[in-house]
């Protein structure tokens, strides 16, 4: 089975700030992997697909990159409303997730 | 609009059994890929099982042989039924429309508010 890793655990960060989060895969994954947003007592949010594309409706200061194993989420300039939980996913080979990282306000 | 209603979790003991739907609109179940996804409590998330646009169906190992997905393209809906349930099923399932990259890898690009499954004597 492929296992997710993400880095940080938790990120303490200020609207305007640069965020970047981590994602490595125990293999490659080639660039299937996609990033989503969860809010308190919300179901996921589909952000970014195949590493790199965003999903409709997502702002632009969202962007992904990577291919491989290492992969990274980058939100420019934080905003209220991006204060939540983020999930990788790979599917590759079937799903598995990253254990999550949750932006907070600092 | 594309949507996904979940229903049919509850509270139930170990060794009960459970079945989950998901009424979508907006789309034909028949002509997608479907999943079920969990998130027990503060925890990540875990696929569950795919249901394929052709029948095929796949489960992840810690839910092989107790848990059955299928469709009713009649009423447009997705179940998930779940047998011989352990405390460690314990969870907010989501069922998931999935879209496809290059045809062939597929990633979870609509999902429901989801339904919630205690299993607790």
């Amino acid at each position: 089975d492929i296992q997710m890793t993400q880095s940080p655990s938790t990120l303490s960060a200020s609207v305007g700030d640069r965020v970047t989060i981590t994602c490595r895969a125990s293999e490659s994954i080639s660039s299937w992997l996609a990033w989503y947003q969860q809010k308190p007592g919300k179901a996921p949010k589909l952000l970014i697909s195949k590493a790199s594309i965003l999903a409709s409706g997502v702002p632009s200061r969202f962007s992904g990159s990577g291919s491989g194993t290492e992969f990274t989420l980058t939100i420019s300039s934080l905003q209220p409303d991006d204060f939540a939980s983020y999930f990788c996913q790979q599917y590759e080979s079937y799903w598995t997730f990253g254990q999550g990282t949750k932006v907070e306000i600092k | 609009e594309v949507q996904l209603v979940e229903s049919g979790g509850g509270l139930v003991q170990p060794g009960g059994s459970l079945r989950l739907s998901c009424a979508a609109s907006g789309f034909s179940v028949s002509s997608k890929y479907m999943s079920w996804v969990r998130q027990a409590p503060e925890k990540s998330l875990e696929w569950v099982s795919v249901l394929y646009s052709g029948g095929n169906t796949y489960y992840a190992d810690s839910v092989e042989g107790r848990f059955i997905i299928s469709r009713d393209n009649s009423e447009n809906t997705v179940y998930l039924q779940m047998n011989s349930l352990r405390a460690e099923d314990t969870a907010i399932y989501y069922c998931t429309r999935d879209s496809a990259d290059d045809y062939q890898y597929y990633y979870m690009d609509v999902w429901g508010k989801g339904t919630t499954v205690t299993v607790s004597s």
